[in-house]
């Protein structure tokens, strides 16, 4: 079983499309992420949810928003896509909601604006 | 700001030598450092982690060394393998979160 599970894995889009990426984890935790990795493979934060309770939001563009519609689940939604929202955006879900513990990755998704 | 980083982005190794991967942290604060372990098309994974009252850290093949003093933190892995090709990252929290660095790629030489 696969513990953090995001999809689409890839996605080639179009600017200006609004496009959904999905995240579900079986792991129990109460806390999920969504990092985001560029082409230089940095990894940064941009939101965390506890509970389905918005903890972290990284200053990401209001294009950027984040649903959890239960604690196992944190999707990601953007409207109007641009070029520099390529990259590949990483799923993860830890048991400590302070940062303070090991986080649990998805495989990633890879969006490619066009 | 916080920031964490890694003096070498690549790092080429011989197969059976020991390799040693390198981070600096800025957050003199930060209580909790983990490395992470990336091969390609997958997601980060958990390698070793340390707490700030620690200085050393072992597990299987890997070793992890905190220098508090000069915000310091290394990663050793005994007998690099090929399946130990990777990029690593070194992450710390603060903030209720954790802070990745730059990461360093590993590339084991046959």
């Amino acid at each position: 079983d696969t513990a953090v599970s995001q999809t689409p894995k890839y996605l080639v889009t179009q600017m200006g499309n609004d496009k959904s990426i999905k995240c579900e984890q079986n792991l129990g935790h109460d806390t999920m992420y969504w990092y985001k990795q560029d082409s230089k493979k940095f990894l940064k934060i941009m939101f965390s949810y506890n509970n389905k309770e918005l903890i972290i939001n990284e200053t990401v563009p209001n294009r950027f928003s984040p649903k959890s519609p239960d604690k196992a689940h944190l999707n990601l939604h953007i409207n109007s896509l641009e070029l520099g929202d390529s990259a590949v955006y990483f799923c993860a879900s830890s048991q400590d909601n302070r940062g303070n513990g090991e986080l649990f990755f998805g495989e990633g998704s890879r969006l490619t604006v066009l | 700001g916080e920031s964490v980083g890694l003096h070498l982005p690549t790092l080429s190794v011989q197969e059976g030598d020991n390799s040693i991967i390198n981070c600096a942290y800025s957050n003199s604060a930060s209580d909790y450092f983990i490395w992470y372990k990336q091969e390609s098309g997958k997601g980060p994974q958990f390698i070793i982690d340390i707490r700030s009252n620690m200085d050393k850290r072992q597990g299987q093949r890997v070793t992890v060394l905190l220098n508090k003093t000069v915000k310091h933190l290394s990663l050793q892995i005994a007998a690099t393998q090929p399946g130990d090709s990777a990029i690593y990252f070194c992450a710390e929290t603060g903030s209720y979160k954790l802070i990745f660095g730059s990461g360093t790629r590993l590339l084991v030489r046959p």
